[in-house]
């Protein structure tokens, strides 16, 4: 099974930063990688999915790229409505199978 | 709206099974799979299987094989988990989520289970 290695586990970053999650594949997943949003309470929301295309109706302050086994999520100038656990997730298709990465949780400095 | 209702929480005694459905609403049914997924605190999220409602063709990750049972009803738009012989480790919550081939754009509310005696 392939596996996916997310850092940092966790973040801690100021109103206005940039801000950069990775996952690494543990071999090539063609870009079939998604990135998700959890706020405390709530259910997963997809942000990214094919790598780099932006989901609908999530702002473009979030962008996605990679390649091979090395994906980053990046969240440029920070707001508060942010802060929440960030999932990457592959996909291959025969068998079907979805693994998440461990999760990254971003506060505020 | 597309919308993803799932069932209420449950507390269920160990060795016993449990059954949560999902109410889609605000597309076609048959259009998409329904996948299921797990999240508990040690695990993180799990991708458990899906179902393809139009032709009712199932896929599991091979850890919850003989655990979870995917079933739909295309009648009344709605998919179905049970998961069986409850331990400690299966309590979590758990979402449906609609796929969209290679992720899941639309998420239920979550069923939170807890298996204790």
């Amino acid at each position: 099974d392939i596996q996916m290695t997310q850092s940092p586990a966790s973040l801690s970053a100021s109103l206005g930063e940039t801000v950069t999650i990775e996952c690494r594949a543990s071999e090539d997943i063609y870009s079939n990688l998604a990135w998700y949003q959890q706020k405390p309470g709530n259910s997963p929301q997809l942000l990214i999915y094919d790598a780099n295309s932006l989901a609908d109706g999530v702002p473009s302050r979030f962008s996605g790229s990679g390649s091979g086994t090395q994906y980053s999520l990046k969240i440029n100038s920070l707001q508060s409505e942010d802060v929440a656990s960030y999932f990457c997730q592959q996909y291959n298709n025969y068998p079907p199978m979805y693994t998440f990465g461990a999760g990254t949780k971003l506060e505020l400095k | 709206e597309v919308k993803l209702q799932q069932s209420g929480d449950e507390l269920v005694r160990p060795g016993a099974s449990v059954k949560m459905s999902c109410k889609a609403s605000g597309y076609t049914f048959t259009d998409y799979a329904m996948h299921w997924v797990k999240q508990s605190p040690g695990q993180g999220l799990e991708w458990i299987g899906t179902i393809i409602p139009l032709i009712d063709t199932t896929s599991y990750n091979q850890k919850f094989k003989g655990k979870a049972t995917l079933t739909a009803d295309k009648s009344s738009n709605t998919a179905y988990m049970e998961l069986s012989r409850l331990t400690s480790e299966d309590s979590a919550v758990y979402y449906c989520a609609r796929g969209t081939g290679s992720s899941f754009d639309y998420w239920g509310q979550g069923v939170m289970v807890t298996v204790s005696s």
